[in-house]
């Protein structure tokens, strides 16, 4: 079964830092680029940032609102995406999916659960 | 940076009725436009890529169509597990997403 599982969500202060992870198992994540997304409470979809496959060398981008504060990564060998969150501000808390788009060349066929990131003092 | 636009916010609408979604780009996308459904507590789930393609196991009662800046996303005969928030997405540069639409039984 083709499945995303996102891990390393919790309460973190303002100006702190948090790694999420996101296992993928039923498929080779290496061919996929991988994206996260984030849902703020009663709020719309935000695309967060993007890192593509080895063929591509891992090309990363961000979204403006978190770009220099976050980073993505990934090990192959763990079929494992990171999301490394620096510098957090409470306007970052929101459940976090790690999606990819598996079947399609573009739009988001594959999501894990999410994980909750919650910026608060 | 392209801005998505979904209307109306909420749509009222019975069982058996058709539901007609919008989605207006902030500039041209081509047909790289998605459409995604999420109901309470899940996950999003993919309905329609490519403007009017529906994924896998998307029933044919779902449809979409435009092109550039305007999308519509069609949703006739509604049956009870439809209701629940859509979003549009581009995908032509960057990703971006509507703010959504909550469709609600009348």
């Amino acid at each position: 079964e083709v499945q995303l599982v996102e891990s390393g969500g919790g309460l973190v202060q303002p100006g702190g830092s948090l790694k999420l992870s996101c296992g993928a198992s039923g498929f080779t994540s290496s061919d996929s680029a991988m994206h996260w997304v984030r849902q703020a409470s009663g709020k719309g979809l935000e695309w967060v940032g993007r890192i593509r496959g080895k063929v591509h060398n891992y090309a990363p981008v961000y979204a403006a609102s978190v770009k220099g504060r976050f980073t993505i990564s990934r090990d192959e060998s763990k079929n494992t995406t990171y999301l490394h969150m620096n510098s957090l501000k409470i306007e970052d808390t929101a459940i976090y999916y790690c999606t990819t788009p598996l079947t399609y060349n573009d739009p988001f066929d594959i999501w894990g659960q999410g994980t909750m990131v919650t910026v608060s003092s | 940076e392209i801005v998505m636009t979904q209307s109306p916010a909420t749509l009222s609408v019975s069982p058996g009725e058709t539901a007609t979604l919008s989605c207006r780009a902030s500039q041209s996308v081509s047909i790289n436009l998605a459409w995604y459904q999420q109901k309470p507590g899940q996950a999003p789930r993919l309905l329609m890529y490519r403007t009017n393609t529906r994924a896998a196991g998307i029933p044919a009662r779902f449809s979409g169509s435009g092109s550039g800046t305007e999308f519509t996303l069609t949703i006739s005969s509604l049956q009870s597990e439809d209701f629940g928030l859509y979003y549009c997405q581009q995908y032509y540069d960057l990703w971006a997403f509507g703010q959504g639409t909550k469709v609600e039984i009348k």
